[in-house]
C-alpha cells in the first residue's frame, strides 16, 4: 500500500531564509507526487507535481520540489521564504494506474519577521 | 473559468437535523470526492466517485451519504448520525487516467452544529 510521511508538523523559517519541507514516501513503483498549499479557510492549490518526466519540478510562487527514487522523497524547497508563504504545505502521492491519491499529514510553514 | 464550486462557505445547523452541501464542477472530470478536515489534521476521505451513478465509501464514510445523478455534481448530506459533524468539508474532483490526475479543490464549507 502507499503511503506518504511529511517530517515535521511546523517548520519556522525567518523571512529570506530557505525553506524545506520534507516528504517521504512508500510505492512498489515511483507514483505521481505532488505538493499542495492550503491557506486559511481555503481550499487546497497545486503547487506541483511529478509525473516520471525531469526529476527536478519547478512550481508556482518560487516553490520546487526533487524526486529522488533512491530515498523515496520528494522534498519541498524554496530559496528565500516571503511572509506570504505562510501557510499548511500537503504532499501527496498517487499511483500510476490508479487515481486516488493519498495525502501526507501536512506541515504548518511559519515565517517569521 | 473552469472549477468547483462549494456552497455555501459557512453552514450552521441545529444538532439532529441533516444538511446536505453543494458540490459542483465544470472541469469535465470523471472523478469527483469529499474530504473532513478537522484543526491541526490532514485530509480524511469521506467518500469517492469514479463515475455516474457509482459512488464508494472512503475511510470515514459513518454519518454520511452521497449521490452522483450528475458528472458535474456530487452532493454530501451529513446526517444526524454524525456524531460529531462540526468540521471543513472540502470536495474536489479529477481526472481518472493518464498524468493529469492532480485533484482540483473547491474552497471549502465550514459546518457549524451546535
Amino acid at each position: 500500500a502507499q503511503s506518504v510521511t511529511q517530517l515535521g508538523s511546523h517548520v519556522s523559517v525567518s523571512e529570506g531564509a530557505l525553506v524545506l519541507l520534507r516528504c517521504n514516501y512508500s510505492s512498489s513503483v515511483p507514483p505521481y507526487l505532488f505538493w499542495y498549499v492550503q491557506y486559511p479557510n481555503q481550499g487546497l492549490q497545486l503547487l506541483l507535481k511529478y509525473t516520471s518526466a525531469a526529476t527536478l519540478v519547478k512550481g508556482i510562487n518560487g516553490f520546487e520540489a526533487e524526486f529522488k527514487k533512491s530515498e523515496t522523497s520528494f522534498h519541498l524547497t524554496k530559496p528565500s521564504a516571503h511572509m506570504s508563504d505562510a501557510a499548511e504545505y500537503f504532499c501527496a502521492v498517487s499511483p500510476t494506474g490508479g487515481f486516488k491519491t493519498i495525502f501526507g499529514a501536512g506541515t504548518r510553514l511559519f515565517v517569521k519577521a | 473559468d473552469g472549477g468547483i464550486t462549494q456552497s455555501p462557505k459557512y453552514l450552521f445547523r441545529k444538532e439532529g437535523q441533516n444538511v446536505t452541501l453543494s458540490c459542483e464542477q465544470n472541469l469535465n472530470h470523471d472523478a469527483m470526492y469529499w474530504y473532513r478536515q478537522d484543526p491541526g489534521q490532514g485530509l480524511r476521505l469521506i467518500y469517492y466517485s469514479q463515475i455516474v451513478n457509482d459512488f464508494q465509501k472512503g475511510d470515514i464514510a459513518e454519518g454520511y451519504s452521497v449521490s452522483r445523478e450528475k458528472k458535474e455534481s456530487f452532493p454530501l448530506t451529513v446526517t444526524s448520525a454524525q456524531k460529531n459533524p462540526t468540521a471543513f468539508y472540502l470536495c474536489a474532483s479529477s481526472h481518472v487516467s493518464g498524468s493529469s490526475k492532480e485533484q482540483y479543490f473547491g474552497p471549502g464549507t465550514r459546518l457549524t452544529v451546535t
